[in-house]
């Protein structure tokens, strides 16, 4: 059973660019969980997301930044007209479905962001 | 609102117990997590505790939970150079829609010696 999926592991953009940032979850895991980490920081929550449903999004940035999860597909994390500041690390999460399945949160890799 | 804090680094020589500190400002019912982070790596989840306990021990790792402190601190046993990682405390509501958002601390690292 792999494990949760991101890719790319590194991403480097210019100013302005658009990044797209993918996961797949673990086999059986209906819910996704995107963090980012900023240099030398703890983890942020950005937004937490079923199937074809926003369920928190209450630490994304209110521009520029968009997720979904589709009903087939990976869920994307998308980051229009990136800016050096938007240069972190961002984790994909997954977990069971229910309540109890979202206290055990499996994370990928990550993929490191860097804007020029 | 939600807040974690940790002290930012711990030194121990290999062999010794590594106690790792963390105080959390929620009072509502919630879970508490232990994640490890290896570099270049994502976290890994060790263990997590719900707040209505005290303890809990699995293998090396004994967590302990003062909840009138609101502090929570991570044991590990025999601390081996492969422990030397970076440790987050982390902290969940158990109910409502945030039971899935994670409030982390920054992290502390440690440092295993030989």
């Amino acid at each position: 059973n792999a494990g949760v999926m991101q890719n790319p592991r590194h991403l480097v953009r210019r100013r302005g660019q658009e990044a797209r940032l993918r996961c797949s979850p673990m086999k059986g895991h209906s819910h996704v969980y995107w963090y980012r980490q900023l240099p030398e920081e703890g983890l942020k929550f950005m937004v937490y997301l079923q199937k074809e449903n926003i369920i928190d999004e209450s630490g994304m940035p209110k521009e520029r930044f968009s997720a979904e999860f589709p009903k087939e597909g990976p869920s994307i994390l998308r980051i229009q007209q990136v800016v050096r500041g938007d240069s972190a690390a961002y984790f994909c999460a997954s977990s069971p479905p229910g309540v109890a399945g979202a206290h055990e949160q499996f994370f990928g890799p990550g993929t490191r962001l860097t804007v020029l | 609102g939600e807040d974690v804090e940790q002290s930012l680094f711990l030194s121990v020589r290999e062999g010794d117990s590594s106690v790792i500190n963390c105080t959390y400002t929620d009072s509502s019912s919630t879970y508490l997590y232990w994640y490890k982070q290896e570099p270049g790596a994502g976290l890994q989840l060790l263990t997590y505790i719900f707040s209505n306990m005290d303890m809990k021990q699995d293998q090396r790792l004994t967590v302990l939970l003062n909840k009138k402190d609101k502090h929570l601190s991570l044991r590990i046993a025999d601390t081996q150079t492969g422990d030397s990682a970076i440790y987050f405390c982390a902290e969940s509501m158990a109910g409502g829609t945030s039971y899935g958002k994670l409030t982390f601390g920054q992290g502390t690292i440690l440092t295993v010696h030989p």
